[in-house]
């Protein structure tokens, strides 16, 4: 079955740009997204259709999708953006998640 | 507004059966694809299940195929999960979210979860 792979965590300091990667066979060739989950919240959609912005969702927020690695990134972070990160593709019928990265803003 | 509603979770022992409902509400639920996706505790984020617009396509994660159930109710805007021979590793918050055409459209509104424990 399909599989993409996130990094467990990424650190950033207040201000940098932080950038979440999400690798996958061929991944470029299918639509990512991303979703951030806070604790005792549920996911909301960041990232859609490899770089496109929800209504709602800062300028900050970008992404891109190529070969084999789409990547979620963060430009001037900020202490708020801490967060679980997950990449999403679909294969097919199904839907495939990421392991999450943990976004530190220290 | 949009909005989705999750619930019926609850405690249930190894073996026993939950029956999760969703209900919707602000959109169009009949030309939606629903899915059902779950959160364990300190794990990350697991698809369950998918079901097409009117009900006659299903699809289910490894994990839980043959064991769940996904249905829905277009005249009453409910999504429903009938969770059977469950087990400790089922234990999560349990989540329906809508997408608009599969392989194409993010899950772009979610429900607020309900808690399901597996434990005896």
């Amino acid at each position: 079955s399909y599989e993409v792979i996130q990094p467990p965590s990424v650190s950033v300091s207040p201000g940098q740009t932080a950038r979440i990667t999400c690798s996958g066979d061929n991944l470029g060739e299918k639509f990512a997204s991303w979703y951030r989950q806070t604790p005792g919240q549920s996911p909301v959609l960041v990232i859609y259709q490899d770089n496109k912005r929800p209504s709602g969702i800062p300028e900050r927020f970008s992404g891109s999708n190529s070969g084999n690695t789409a990547t979620l990134t963060i430009s001037g972070t900020q202490t708020m953006d801490e967060a679980d990160y997950f990449c999403q593709a679909w294969d097919s019928h199904t839907v495939v998640f990421g392991g999450g990265t943990k976004l530190t803003v220290l | 507004d949009v909005q989705l509603v999750d619930s019926g979770g609850g405690s249930v022992q190894p073996g026993g059966s939950l029956r999760l409902s969703c209900g919707a509400s602000g959109f169009p639920f009949n030309e939606y694809w629903m899915s059902w996706v779950r959160r364990a505790p300190g794990k990350g984020l697991e698809w369950v299940a998918n079901i097409k617009r009117d009900g006659t396509e299903k699809y289910y994660g490894d994990s839980v195929r043959g064991r769940f159930t996904i249905s829905r109710d277009n005249a009453k805007n409910s999504l429903f999960l009938q969770l059977d021979s469950l087990r400790l590793e089922d234990t999560a918050v349990y989540y329906c979210a809508r997408a608009l055409r599969l392989a194409e459209d993010p899950f772009d509104v979610w429900g607020q979860g309900t808690m399901v424990t597996v434990s005896s």
